[in-house]
């Protein structure tokens, strides 16, 4: 069976600091991989999608970047944070762009 | 206007009680996703659907493709029930879920 792991599970930050967060799943191979945030009070958003190594597709221009270093690891990242990066982020998976999306626990982000 | 809007945002229901929440969207869809988000975040996918009905226990997913609408029912509920429902729905062209804000369930004892 496939598992999705995500960490840390909760991070604060203050402003101006690098992110990195990793998110991993096991027991497939070559899954779509997604970024997603929640803000406070607000639906998730998409950020980030890949189909495969190297391969990242960006829905929203921000102050984040994602990476695809293997098959099965998906890390988003920033530079310098911002206060308004602030919220909960999920990592989820699929089988391919038709199939369900599996979600991961999700980190959440407190920017201070 | 959001391209998918939820209703209702917040719903109080006793235990046993059978309850319906709505989402109904503005664009072309492939898919509708149901979601439960529990209170520590995580997030369970309920249904993906795209047409008709189905069912998982209790719960039952609908959908009207011409009417762009779905409905997310559960009977008999339960405390444990309590959550918040997201719907999604997934554009016709690309890999891009589009979500509903979200219905805070909660179901007293």
């Amino acid at each position: 069976s496939q598992t999705i792991h995500q960490w840390p599970a909760t991070l604060v930050q203050p402003v101006g600091s690098p992110l990195s967060l990793e998110c991993t799943v096991e027991g497939t191979s070559n899954p779509n991989l997604y970024w997603y945030r929640q803000a406070a009070g607000r639906g998730l958003q998409l950020l980030f999608y890949s189909v495969g190594i190297g391969q990242i597709s960006s829905e929203v221009p921000q102050n984040l970047s994602a990476s695809r270093p293997q098959d099965r690891q998906f890390i988003l990242s920033s530079k310098k944070l911002l206060l308004s990066d602030s919220g909960f982020y999920l990592c989820a998976w699929s089988f391919d762009s038709y199939n369900e999306q599996f979600f991961g626990p999700g980190t959440r982000l407190t920017v201070l | 206007k959001n391209e998918v809007e939820q209703s209702p945002q917040n719903l109080t229901a006793q235990e046993g009680e059978f309850i319906t929440i709505n989402c109904s969207y503005s664009v072309g869809i492939s898919a509708l996703h149901w979601l439960q988000q529990h209170p520590g975040g995580g997030i369970v996918s309920l249904f993906m659907l795209s047409s008709g009905k189905k069912k998982h226990g209790r719960l039952i997913a609908t959908i009207n493709i011409q009417e762009k609408h779905s409905s997310l029912h559960i009977t008999a509920s339960h405390p444990r029930d309590s959550a918040v429902y997201i719907c999604a729905v997934k554009v016709t062209y690309g890999n891009k879920l589009v979500f509903g804000a979200g219905t805070i369930l909660r179901v007293k004892s």
